[in-house]
């Protein structure tokens, strides 16, 4: 079993759409959790860090379940330029950064 | 700040040849990561250090795979001999605490 699992889509919406994307993990001890976008060709860039009380930036809300060890992302009125690969990645207590697979999004006019 | 620099960009080669990755960090980050990405199997940890120092290397894939730091602004990965499956995009990434950058990758040919 991997350590950060992902399901890789892809997501095909329209504009405007709310979209939600999950990950679970296996090792109780993680202890940071993010999410990372990609674009094609690109390195992953951080898009935000998760908190147990979950946390809100525009468009973009994540939430974390420790009990269930459980990530979600929630990406509300999706434009054009989401379209992207949305990666969540998970530390354990020495910093160690291990990544899902990534689930692919594509926003369509 | 350049950010994390990586070198060279792209490299095509020859199987059996001998292949050098190149990573400068972040100026100040104590920790740092080299990853390999494929369709097949995603962004996988390869091996990192802190304090230029070798924490954890169980992802390097084989011997083949080497990885040194030989100080806190430089860091190498080199595959010795390459065969065509190493061919993948190798990040290279940086951090200080929670804070991590990546490189924008060599992507790595092998014929």
């Amino acid at each position: 079993r991997k350590e950060v699992e992902q399901d890789p889509g892809p997501f095909n919406v329209p504009e405007g759409a709310t979209v939600a994307f999950n990950c679970t993990y296996s090792n109780s001890a993680s202890q940071s959790f993010f999410w990372y976008r990609q674009d094609c060709r690109k390195e992953p860039k951080l898009l935000m860090s998760v908190y147990s009380s979950g946390n809100e930036d525009g468009r973009f809300t994540a939430q974390l379940n420790r009990a269930s060890q459980y990530i979600s992302l929630l990406i509300r009125d999706s434009k054009l330029s989401d379209s992207a690969t949305y990666l969540c990645a998970v530390t354990d207590s020495s910093y160690k950064l291990i990544f899902g697979s990534g689930t692919r999004l594509l926003v369509r006019p | 700040d350049a950010g994390v620099i990586q070198s060279p960009r792209h490299e095509v080669t020859e199987m059996g040849q001998e292949v050098t990755l190149r990573c400068k960090p972040i100026s100040g980050h104590n920790s740092l990561f080299w990853y390999r990405q494929t369709m097949m199997r995603g962004l996988e940890l390869l091996i990192y250090f802190n304090n230029n120092v070798p924490i954890d290397d169980s992802g390097m894939p084989e011997d083949r795979f080497s990885a040194k730091m030989p100080n806190a602004s430089f860091s190498t990965l080199k595959i010795q001999p390459s065969e065509p499956r190493d061919s993948a995009v190798y990040f290279c990434a940086s951090s200080l605490t929670m804070s991590y950058t990546f490189g924008s990758g060599t992507r790595l040919t092998v014929v």
